[in-house]
């Protein structure tokens, strides 16, 4: 299957800093990226879908200044985490949609466990 | 009504047994449904997609789905303990390119 790559995967940062997540599709070309957060023991939250070249659509309760997204690339998306705070510490994990390839499977990166101190 | 619902369980099984994972999904019109295993502190890994009613069979997973009832399942035959994991469901509903995902079924294989 496809290969999603995230960086980094754990990172610790104090409270007030902001967080840059990547993540790459390593052998297609993702025209769509999806970030997910997740708590401990509760489901993937969907917080935004990001398109190559144009600008991401957020899910309805997250603040799109404080998660900033950019696809700039068919092989990369970054998740800046602007000042970030302990309420924001979860497990982010980005997947990849091939849409080219005609099929509708998302692959997902290894995911980045934030720590906000 | 969740768009997409599962029994949280956990669902508990002796080694060897079959696990069957049930989903049910709201939208009648949805296309593509999928299952992603997920062990704790990891990220999801694809099992199986389906796209038709009926079984579709691989190795020892089997995903059934029943457009009609709405309804996706997975089997899990000769059961083993490193199956141990979260079972998630999603459901594309292709009015956009988004998944729906289930809240996940936690899988317990006994040994």
């Amino acid at each position: 299957g496809a290969v999603v790559s995230q960086h980094p995967s754990r990172v610790i940062c104090k409270s007030g800093t902001s967080v840059k997540i990547e993540c790459r599709s390593l052998d297609f070309q993702a025209t769509t990226m999806f970030w997910y957060r997740q708590f401990p023991k509760q489901s993937l939250m969907l917080m935004a879908t990001s398109n190559e070249g144009s600008k991401a659509t957020y899910e309805q309760g997250v603040e799109k200044d404080k998660f900033l997204i950019n696809h700039a690339s068919l092989t990369l998306s970054t998740l800046t985490v602007t000042s970030a705070h302990p309420e924001d510490s979860s497990f982010y994990i980005c997947s990849a949609h091939d849409r080219l390839a005609g099929g509708e499977t998302q692959y997902f990166g290894p995911g980045t466990r934030l720590l906000v101190l | 009504q969740k768009e997409v619902e599962q029994n949280s369980g956990p669902l508990s099984v002796p080694e060897g047994a079959i696990a069957s994972l049930n989903c049910t999904y709201s939208d009648r019109g949805s296309q593509s449904f999928f299952w992603y295993r997920q062990y704790s502190g990891k990220s999801p890994e694809l099992i199986m997609s389906i796209y038709s009613n009926g079984d579709q069979e691989d190795g020892r997973f089997t995903a059934q789905l029943n457009k009609a009832s709405q309804y996706v399942s997975l089997l899990i035959r000769d059961s083993q303990p490193s199956d141990s994991a979260t079972y998630l469901c999603a459901v594309n509903n292709n009015y956009g390119q988004n998944f729906v995902f289930g809240p996940g079924t936690r899988l317990s294989v006994l040994p």
